[in-house]
């Protein structure tokens, strides 16, 4: 069955990094699209961006262009995404979901979400 | 890229029909029919209901519908259920070759 599992909760400091991992399972890893989507505590969803685990192509929102890079390990069917310059405000769940191409949507089966602190 | 916009909630009697808009620009919901549904229990990850304005993925029920006028799409869910209250959310594609999310609904069944 198709799974997407992420990596667990993290808590950083203002300024650091954070790399958090999408593990994918069930299904030809480079055939998906992967995207990247968040949820401050209390918010909506936010788009961070789109990856295309098969050529490494990418695309992110205007407002993490710049501070955010996602890669993949095709040996491990993993994508990952790394938020740099972290700020109180990026505190949130992060989820990665997956798109066949063409469908134009963010995802029909997601991770069960990273929570990621940043925190003084 | 500003969010889409939805009413902050909605609600409905047990049987009843609700509608949610998500109205957008000429540079996102009006100028294409990727619009997508998703449906969020609290701490959970999203559940795609709807996607191309009003296609339904294989095992959603046909109590949940969509549609696209303009620059404004629309989520009906007919026969409400007590499963339904949730979170919901529109997502457009874009012509800047991205994604943008709704603000979000909150759906109460009464």
């Amino acid at each position: 069955q198709v799974q997407l599992v992420q990596s667990g909760a993290e808590v950083k400091k203002p300024g650091a990094s954070v790399k958090v991992s999408c593990k994918a399972s069930g299904y030809t890893f480079t055939s998906y699209h992967i995207h990247w989507v968040r949820q401050a505590p209390g918010q909506g969803l936010e788009w961070m961006g789109i990856f295309n685990p098969s050529d490494g192509a990418t695309s992110y929102a205007q407002r993490f262009q710049g501070r955010v890079t996602m890669t993949r390990d095709t040996s491990t069917s993993t994508v990952y995404m790394e938020l740099s310059s972290l700020k109180s405000e990026d505190t949130a769940v992060y989820f990665c979901g997956r798109e066949y191409p063409g469908n134009y949507h963010p995802g029909d089966y997601w991770g069960q979400g990273t929570l990621v602190s940043v925190s003084s | 890229q500003s969010a889409l916009t939805q009413p902050a909630s909605v609600s409905g009697s047990p049987g009843q029909s609700i509608t949610i808009s998500c109205t957008g620009t000429s540079s996102d919901v009006g100028n294409y029919n990727y619009i997508s549904w998703y449906q969020q229990h609290p701490g959970k990850a999203p559940k795609l209901m709807i996607s191309d304005v009003s296609n339904r993925p294989s095992g959603v029920s046909n109590r949940f519908s969509g549609s696209k006028s303009g620059n404004t799409a629309s989520l009906t869910i007919s026969g409400l259920q007590a499963e339904d209250e949730a979170d919901y959310y529109c997502s457009s594609y874009t012509s800047s070759n991205t994604y943008v999310f709704g603000t979000g609904t909150k759906v109460t069944v009464l």
